[in-house]
């Protein structure tokens, strides 16, 4: 089936630790995101990707990396500069299209990542 | 980005219609979208509206558009009990980079029998 895939689906670090949260997509899309999930806070975007070996800042990268080697692959790094980093973390996936297009976004089940 | 704007809750009665609100803030977005997340899990399409519709009706989902004040809605009819979850507006951003989700804090709909 197709789909997005995110793993694991909670993950535990400890303070200043880097951790790595993986999304695979079989969709064959182009562009891929990743958000942020605070609670009252809903979501923010951290990174995108609208092709393989380009990524763009979102409205809160600090703190944060990624890499597009891959068409199906957009991991997230968490590094220890992220002051904040236990939440709810959401990667999705939609085609790359002219704007004027209906790019539905498909999101994977989230990886809740809490550091002790 | 800016604030997208809708209601934390939201609690109804089963059987009755849900109206969730939303403001956004891009006078720009080709499509604004309704997503629905249940406890621990990824978001949902629900449905999308593109910008030049007033309204969109699907089953017992309505999508109401008054792109003259930003303000978006959605109803919900006869909602079941199977309707809680939380439901995020999302606006299309569109800049020289590309494309992205601008997405509100969401509304939780809680519905009691």
């Amino acid at each position: 089936d197709g789909g997005i895939t995110q793993s694991p689906k909670y993950l535990f670090r400890k303070e200043g630790q880097n951790v790595t949260l993986s999304c695979e997509q079989n969709l064959n899309h182009d562009a891929m995101y990743w958000y942020r999930q605070d609670p009252g806070q809903g979501l923010r975007l951290i990174y995108y990707s609208q092709i393989v070996n380009d990524f763009q800042k979102g409205d809160i990268a600090e703190g944060y990396s990624v890499s597009r080697e891959k068409k199906e692959s957009f991991p997230l790094t968490v590094t220890s500069a992220q002051k904040n980093p236990t939440a709810f973390y959401l990667c999705a996936s939609s085609e790359q299209g002219p704007s004027f297009m209906n790019t539905e976004a498909f999101f994977g089940q989230g990886t809740r990542l809490t550091v002790v | 980005g800016e604030d997208v704007e809708q209601s934390l809750f939201l609690s109804v009665r089963e059987g009755d219609s849900s109206v969730i609100n939303c403001t956004y803030t891009d006078s720009s977005s080709t499509y604004l979208y309704w997503y629905k997340q249940e406890p621990g899990a990824g978001l949902q399409l629900l449905t999308y509206i593109f910008s030049n519709m007033d309204m969109k009706q699907d089953q017992r989902l309505t999508v109401l558009l008054n792109k003259k004040d930003k303000h978006l809605s959605l109803r919900i009819a006869d909602t079941q009990t199977g309707d809680s979850a939380i439901y995020f507006c999302a606006e299309s951003v569109d800049s020289n980079s590309g494309y992205a989700l601008n997405f509100g804090k969401g509304t939780s709909l809680l519905v009691t029998p």
